[in-house]
């Protein structure tokens, strides 16, 4: 079956540590996307992927990277600089930038800071 | 750029009885509407979509009107059941524009209660 994965479910994160959030997806889609989301908040933008390497800032990038080498992949990195890390991480797909259909959503990342 | 808002936050319904929940959007050239559901711990999955070509689209129990003038479009639920609890998310792009960017409503928490 088609679909995204993202990896892992749950993730802790010390101070000042670096991690990195995993996003497969087999749908052969050309656009890719991170959102965070924080209660109240809805789904905020924090990067998104147009095609293979390249990829623009979203409404809150500071504090996080992303690379795009492959088109199945769109791993997303939240370093130390980001101060408020804590928040569940959506990866989403769709099929190219200009058509309007909706995405296709993974089932998320639940980071903590301890 | 495009803001929706969306209202209610949260909403409770009694099983059986009707729910609607109401998104405005700010650019008018908007025109793809999806409506996404979000359970516990899971991604958003899109339940339904309109088009600004379209005043109305009925799937079962699930229905979405569009009121271009007013730039406001509604998701209505009817004969709902405690399966339909969650998290609902509208959201607004510009399809065929230069991206396929969602811009995201800050959610309503639906609970039926039984």
């Amino acid at each position: 079956d088609g679909g995204i994965t993202q990896s892992p479910k749950y993730l802790f994160r010390k101070e000042g540590q670096n991690v990195t959030l995993s996003c497969e997806q087999n749908l052969n889609h050309d656009a890719m996307y991170w959102y965070r989301q924080d209660p109240g908040q809805g789904l905020r933008l924090i990067y998104y992927s147009q095609i293979v390497n390249d990829f623009q800032k979203g409404d809150i990038a500071e504090g996080y990277s992303v690379s795009r080498e492959k088109k199945e992949s769109f791993p997303l990195t939240v370093t130390s600089a980001q101060k408020n890390p804590t928040a569940f991480y959506l990866c989403a797909s769709s099929m190219t930038v200009t058509l309007g259909y909706g995405y296709t959503f993974g089932s998320g990342t639940r980071l903590t800071v301890v | 750029g495009e803001n929706v808002e969306q209202h209610p936050s949260t909403l409770s319904v009694q099983e059986g009885d009707s729910a609607v929940i109401k998104c405005t959007y700010s650019d008018s050239a908007s025109n793809y509407f999806p409506w996404y559901k979000q359970e516990l711990g899971k991604g958003p999955q899109l339940i339904i979509d309109i088009r600004s070509n379209v005043g109305e689209k009925k799937d079962q129990r699930i229905a979405v009107t569009l009121n271009k003038t007013a730039k406001h479009f509604s998701l209505h639920i009817t004969e709902t059941q405690p399966e339909d609890s969650a998290v609902y998310f509208c959201a607004a792009s510009i399809d065929g524009g230069a991206t396929n960017k969602l811009i995201f409503g800050t959610g309503t928490l639906l609970a039926v209660q039984p």
